[in-house]
């Protein structure tokens, strides 16, 4: 089975631009997790997604918003850039049932100037 | 903020010793799993350990449970420099689906 698909790996931005990233999840896999890591706040739980529909968010502004697709494949959408919004950002697939085991594409680095 | 914080930060062993993690959490779980990371990657998932289990094995690595004081360990015996990584707890709950992971342990073995 093909593992979990980040793309872009790389992305530089100005403050202000928007950007959306992609996360193809494992084939059979109905939930995509999506997480921020920086080196001060570590890892940081966005939102997950099931079956099209946002099962669970985190503690982030409205800037940052995703959605999931009918083949399962999901997007991350940061408005309004910010130099804060630099890190690494990590997409996990599951089955979405117990015990929620997650398996993680390699990221998408994100540098906002 | 996290639920679970994992101890030491850092730790920096020889290569054949054994590596010692912990990870203490604030409320009820369902489960709790262990992560690796090598530098800049994704997270890989290590070894799940239910709440009511208490030790589980998988190879060179051991995981105990102690529910009554909120906390876990990950054992890695007879390191490798490749177990050089960060490794992470999480652990699901009260918040359904979605995993709190701790701080991270940065493991540095050397050879």
């Amino acid at each position: 089975k093909a593992g979990v698909t980040q793309t872009p790996r790389y992305l530089i931005k100005t403050r202000g631009q928007q950007v959306t990233l992609s996360c193809s999840p494992i084939s059979g896999h109905r939930s995509v997790s999506w997480y921020q890591q920086t080196p001060g706040q570590g890892l940081q739980f966005l939102f997950e997604y099931f079956s099209e529909t946002q099962r669970n968010k985190g503690n982030f502004p409205g800037r940052f918003s995703g959605r999931q697709f009918s083949n399962s494949r999901s997007e991350m959408n940061v408005s309004t850039l910010e130099l804060g919004d630099s890190a690494l950002y990590l997409c996990a697939s599951s089955s979405g049932q117990v015990p929620y085991i997650q398996y993680f594409g390699a990221g998408t680095r994100l540098s906002v100037l | 903020s996290q639920q679970g914080e994992e101890d030491p930060q850092a730790l920096s062993i020889q290569e054949g010793e054994n590596a010692t993690m912990n990870c203490s959490y604030k409320t009820s779980i369902n489960n709790l799993q262990w992560y690796r990371q090598n530098s800049g990657r994704g997270l890989v998932h290590l070894i799940l350990i239910r709440s009511n289990e208490r030790e589980k094995h998988s190879g060179r690595l051991r995981v105990t449970l102690d529910t009554s004081k909120k906390s876990s360990s990950l054992l890695i015996t007879a390191s490798r420099a490749a177990d050089t990584a960060s490794y992470f707890c999480a652990t699901d709950g009260t918040s359904g689906s979605r995993l709190t992971f701790g701080e991270g342990t940065q493991l540095t073995v050397n050879p």
